[in-house]
């Protein structure tokens, strides 16, 4: 069974600091994907990382996915009250048998005060 | 295009009731998929979709079966809802080729409560 584990569960900073969310796991997969959840809403896409090492950036957001393709990670740079929300990570599995099935972490909930 | 859809968006449901929840989306996408959500879980697959007439079970399948007459909808019927069920349940939808991408299109959920 493929299991992704997200660390923190909860975090909470103030305007202007630097975050980091992560999410681990001891399967490969095909992709990892990161979405943003908000209240009362369903998720939304951020990024979809494919290849080891690969690094992609969104505005004060950089999304990183491991050598391995068994973990990611997100880094919030000068976090905004904007960027309040649950951060999910999904992974696509790999190998024969693939069905496209996601894979969830649990979620990062994350309070920017400002 | 209004993506994807999902009726109702609350329910209160007594223990041993049936329904169905509804899910629709305008995209032509062939893959389709129900989660729910519960905190502290993320998102579990329930029943999932590669296109009209396919489905297929994910994690979390008892309680719940799934239909797929047409690429446009898939719903949900739980057929003997327990307080188990109580969640916040999406639709999602997405273009899969069979490789790596697999990004899914969420609708707004429904928050059902089962007494």
């Amino acid at each position: 069974t493929q299991l992704l584990e997200q660390s923190p569960q909860f975090l909470s900073i103030q305007e202007g600091e630097n975050l980091t969310v992560y999410c681990n796991s001891s399967s490969v997969f095909s992709s990892l994907q990161w979405y943003r959840q908000e209240p009362g809403e369903g998720p939304v896409l951020l990024v979809t990382v494919v290849t080891g090492g690969e690094v992609k950036k969104l505005k004060r957001l950089t999304f990183q996915f491991g050598d391995a393709r068994k973990d990611s990670s997100l880094h919030i740079t000068a976090a905004q009250p904007g960027d309040t929300g649950l951060y999910l990570c999904a992974g696509v599995g790999r190998g024969s048998g693939n069905t496209g099935k996601l894979i969830f972490g649990q979620g990062t909930t994350l309070q920017v005060k400002p | 295009n209004a993506g994807v859809t999902q009726t109702p968006k609350f329910q209160v449901l007594k223990t041993g009731q049936s329904m169905t929840l509804q899910c629709a989306q305008d995209m032509n996408h062939e893959y389709m998929s129900w989660y729910r959500q519960d905190p502290g879980m993320g998102l579990r697959l329930i029943h999932y979709s590669v296109g009209a007439g396919i489905t297929d079970q994910g994690e979390v399948p008892n309680g719940y079966n799934v239909s797929r007459s047409t690429t446009e909808d898939f719903p949900l019927r739980l057929l003997s809802a327990a307080p188990s069920q109580t969640s916040v349940y999406f639709c999602a939808s997405s273009f899969w080729d069979g490789g790596p991408h697999n990004e899914q299109f969420f609708g707004p959920g429904t928050r059902l409560t089962v007494l």
